[in-house]
């Protein structure tokens, strides 16, 4: 089944402890994204992937890492979570980058940082 | 940056009526798209149109667009209880951006 898994789903951590959140698909999309979703605000882009190897920063990356070693694999990292963190994350694949491509949502990392 | 902007906030019509939610954005585009999400859950891809289309239909949604007003619609005739959802657009910002924005996003209650 095509699909864009998420792990964990919900995560309750503590202020300044490192953590990842996986992100894998098995479409062979090139583009991958993650967003958070905050009440009001509606869906912010962190950081989004091209490709391999290439990723670039979305509308609010402070605190946050990616990585893009594997086309299936982008996983997003918070160094040092603070509470203003605390969030519904989401990673998105599509086909290729573009307007025209319809973007594949996981279920959603559901984060709290005390 | 939020290119699209949905209008309204939230909806409350009870089952069998029409619902109809509006996006606005600022920029040219080359495509709009409409996203369902379901409560706490990814969201789910409805609907594309192009910026030179004016009016497309998928089983009982209708989006329009109007590139004059930079504005689209998306219709849903017959609402039923399982179209309790918020409602997305995602623009890209025209002229060769490879990101798509998405606005806030319209919270629909049909009530059955």
């Amino acid at each position: 089944e095509a699909q864009v898994t998420q792990n964990p789903r919900y995560l309750i951590t503590v202020t300044g402890k490192k953590l990842t959140v996986t992100c894998s698909q098995n479409m062979n999309h090139e583009y991958m994204s993650w967003y958070r979703q905050d009440p009001g605000l509606g869906l912010r882009q962190i950081y989004y992937s091209m490709n391999v190897e290439v990723t670039d920063k979305g509308d609010v990356p402070e605190g946050y890492k990616v990585s893009r070693k594997e086309k299936r694999n982008f996983p997003l990292i918070l160094e040092s979570p603070s509470p203003n963190q605390t969030s519904l994350y989401f990673c998105a694949s599509s086909l290729q980058a573009g307007g025209q491509e319809t973007q594949y949502f996981g279920p959603g990392t559901r984060l709290l940082v005390l | 940056s939020q290119q699209g902007e949905e209008d309204p906030q939230a909806l409350s019509i009870q089952e069998g009526e029409n619902a109809t939610m509006n996006c606005s954005y600022k920029t040219s585009i080359n495509n709009l798209q409409w996203y369902r999400q379901n409560s706490g859950r990814g969201l789910v891809h409805l609907i594309l149109i192009r910026s030179n289309e004016r009016e497309k239909h998928s089983g009982r949604l209708r989006v329009t667009l109007d590139t004059s007003k930079k504005s689209s619609s998306l219709l849903i005739t017959a609402s039923r209880a399982a179209d309790t959802a918020s409602y997305f657009c995602a623009t890209d910002a025209g002229g060769g951006s490879y990101i798509p924005t998405f606005g806030r996003g319209t919270s629909l209650i049909v009530h059955p």
